[in-house]
């Protein structure tokens, strides 16, 4: 399976470094979200479009910045990070943000380390 | 208050045999959807099974069924016959009608022993 993917998939970079995360989904959707997930803690939503508007974005630090170009592809812009932002950064698609009903499909995840 | 429980936190279950993950919820809503996802240690979130709140019957997905008990708010995941790909994080999610986010829980990790 092969309908969300995400590039690359291990990280690692400086907190002064600049780098971006891909996601790209062949589903056919009009939903993505940006997931972070640190060891212990449960998935955290960090944005989602929907039809590449930006509905939500739950008190994300400004050194991360999302953009969603079209409804097939998303990015997550890091700089200037620190320690405490490694984690897995999972991203997914759903159809529609409106059912109850919509699954979210998930892509692999971007491992980052920050040093 | 909108919450998944996943109590849990790990399981160890002899191969072959039928594993029973607990799930239970909390929401006002009266209509939800209620999902589970399976993480193995590759990361990817992989979706399993779906109940909405006004099905009738439990879901069924291959060897997972989803045991629906709205009067408990509970949703339990049970894997038959298990098998040692089964071994994984298993996370439960909701999705109430009031908001578009699923609401996850802290996970359970399964450890299926040959």
């Amino acid at each position: 399976e092969t309908g969300v993917t995400q590039t690359p998939r291990h990280l690692v970079m400086g907190m002064t470094n600049k780098k971006s995360l891909k996601c790209e989904q062949h589903l056919g959707h009009n939903a993505m979200y940006w997931y972070k997930q640190s060891a212990k803690k449960p998935l955290e939503l960090m944005f989602v479009y929907s039809l590449e508007e930006r509905v939500e974005n739950n008190s994300v630090p400004s050194r991360f910045s999302p953009e969603c170009p079209n409804s097939s592809h998303l990015f997550l812009h890091l700089h200037t990070l620190q320690p405490e932002d490694s984690a897995l950064y999972l991203c997914a698609s759903s159809q529609d943000l409106i059912a109850v009903k919509e699954t979210q499909y998930f892509g692999p995840g971007t491992r980052l380390l920050v040093l | 208050a909108q919450k998944i429980t996943q109590t849990q936190p790990g399981m160890f279950v002899q191969e072959k045999e039928a594993v029973t993950l607990d799930c239970t919820y909390d929401t006002s809503d009266q209509s939800y959807g209620l999902f589970w996802y399976k993480q193995p240690s590759s990361g990817e979130m992989i979706f399993l099974i779906y109940q909405g709140s006004y099905d009738e019957q439990n879901a069924t997905e291959g060897r997972y069924s989803l045991n629906f008990q709205k009067a408990r708010k509970s949703a339990n995941l049970v894997i038959s016959a298990s098998q040692l790909g089964d071994s994984a994080m298993y996370f439960c999610a909701m999705r109430p009608d009031s908001n578009y986010q699923l609401i996850w829980g802290a996970g359970t990790k399964l450890i299926i022993k040959p």
